[in-house]
């Protein structure tokens, strides 16, 4: 079972900053976040990962909370190619660690 | 040049016949999965080969059988193949951990009638 929770749909206007929570209040200590998007007819594909800092990339920046039990993926300036399902997950370092993709969010950026 | 491909990206068949599907990455990654994604959008790992050894083998019916013949294939036999089989099936690479970033191919759609 998924240890995140997202909300079901979000929208966001092209041009604008696309704000999707998560949260995962269940967290372990040493787990990280990742997220994962999947557009229409697609595979998952990789966007960005964190453990307690904020992070940034070309695509994304990821703000945790201190306490670790919530996170937020900020698609700064969002086109209508980031209309996709996004996906939050908890995932550890072991080898038999997997990615269980919840339900995410789906976020559809209009013109 | 695709990272992670998969052959064929459709596949209609009739229900009883045993088919494949086959995944080959040329990242060098070491790490290869199968998932699994219904009518419900639900996406859920069926396997995991490191190496040619199999690391994670979900409750997956046996009559789903992933064969690694190489570290850069990874192919998926379903037997017998049943009306609830219907699903896209995602192959997918990464260097060495799940936690490594996972390389997906564009999918297999497989419709049994």
């Amino acid at each position: 079972d998924a240890k995140t929770t997202q909300p079901p749909s979000m929208d966001c206007a092209e041009g604008r900053a696309a704000n999707l929570p998560c949260n995962h209040s269940t967290i372990s200590g040493n787990e990280y976040v990742y997220w994962y998007r999947q557009i229409h007819s697609q595979g998952p594909q990789y966007i960005i990962h964190g453990l307690k800092n904020n992070e940034t990339n070309e695509m994304a920046s990821l703000i945790i909370t201190e306490d670790r039990k919530s996170s937020t993926l900020i698609l700064p300036h969002a086109t209508l190619r980031d209309t996709a399902v996004y996906y939050c997950i908890a995932l550890g370092g072991l080898s038999t660690d997997k990615l269980i993709f919840g339900t995410g969010t789906r976020l559809q950026v209009f013109p | 040049d695709t990272a992670v491909s998969q052959t064929p990206k459709y596949l209609v068949t009739q229900m009883g016949n045993d088919k494949s599907i086959k995944c080959e990455q040329n990242l060098g990654h070491d790490t290869m999965y199968w998932y699994k994604q219904d009518s419900k959008k639900f996406l859920k790992i069926m396997f995991s080969y490191n190496n040619k050894e199999l690391i994670i083998n979900e409750t997956v019916p046996n009559r789903f059988s992933p064969k690694s013949p190489d570290k850069a294939h990874l192919n998926l036999h379903i037997n017998s193949l049943e009306l609830g089989d219907s699903a896209v099936y995602f192959c997918a690479s990464s260097q060495l951990r799940s936690t490594d970033t996972q390389y997906f191919g564009p999918g297999t759609r497989l419709t049994v009638l």
